[in-house]
């Protein structure tokens, strides 16, 4: 199995805050990675996919960056709906496979 | 808009089998080349993904629950459905099904205690 290592595991920050969040692969995934973000009792929503293509209908303040095991989703300027759990997926192989979740709280 | 929504049990015996179905609409469950996927989620912690299946019946299942897991799919009835047998209280979770990375359905809490 591809282990996902996702950290931090909890970060605060304030609105306005420039946010980064990495995951990293066991073995390379070729930008096979998908970011999700969650909210209190909601399915997880799709922020990007490919590491770096941002999914239709999500602001541009987010980003993704990466390549080979390590990859980056950036908010560039954090708002009050932002403040969520974050996962990474890699879709490389089965087992599919998440990071252990960034917790984004309000300072 | 493709929507997926999970139905069944909320409620489980220890020892018996968990089924859930994901029901699609607004779109075909044979169109395009997806696999369809079940991930669960207990309360406070990470999401498991616990396996998929191709419209062909190709199923893929994480070796973790692998002896434990079946799932099948009803292309008449635009649907698939997940079977987890002998289940304890560690398979208390919320379970989601979803058409690889999206979308997903709601999910649906399914409690085991006698």
């Amino acid at each position: 199995d591809i282990q996902m290592t996702q950290s931090p595991s909890s970060l605060s920050a304030s609105v306005g805050d420039r946010v980064t969040i990495t995951c990293r692969a066991s073995q390379g995934i070729s930008n096979s990675l998908a970011w999700f973000q969650q909210k209190p009792g909601k399915a997880p929503q799709l922020v990007l996919y490919s590491a770096s293509k941002l999914e239709s209908g999500v602001p541009s303040r987010f980003s993704g960056s990466g390549s080979g095991t390590d990859y980056t989703l950036t908010i560039s300027s954090l708002q009050s709906e932002d403040f969520a759990t974050y996962y990474c997926q890699q879709y490389y192989n089965t087992p599919r496979t998440f990071g252990q979740g960034t917790k984004v709280e309000i300072k | 808009q493709m929507l997926l929504q999970e139905s069944g049990p909320g409620l489980v015996k220890p020892s018996q089998t968990l089924s859930l179905t994901c029901s699609v609409s607004s779109g075909s469950i044979t169109s395009g080349t997806y696999y369809w996927s079940w991930i669960r989620q207990p309360a406070g912690k990470g999401l498991e993904w616990i396996g998929r299946i191709y419209t062909s019946g190709t199923t893929d299942y994480n070796p973790s629950l692998k002896s434990r897991v079946i799932i099948s799919i009803d292309t008449s009835k635009n649907q698939f459905s997940l079977q987890l047998t002998s289940v304890t209280a560690a398979d208390t979770a919320v379970y989601f099904c979803a058409r690889e990375i999206r979308p997903w359905g709601q999910g649906k809490m399914v409690i085991v205690s006698s």
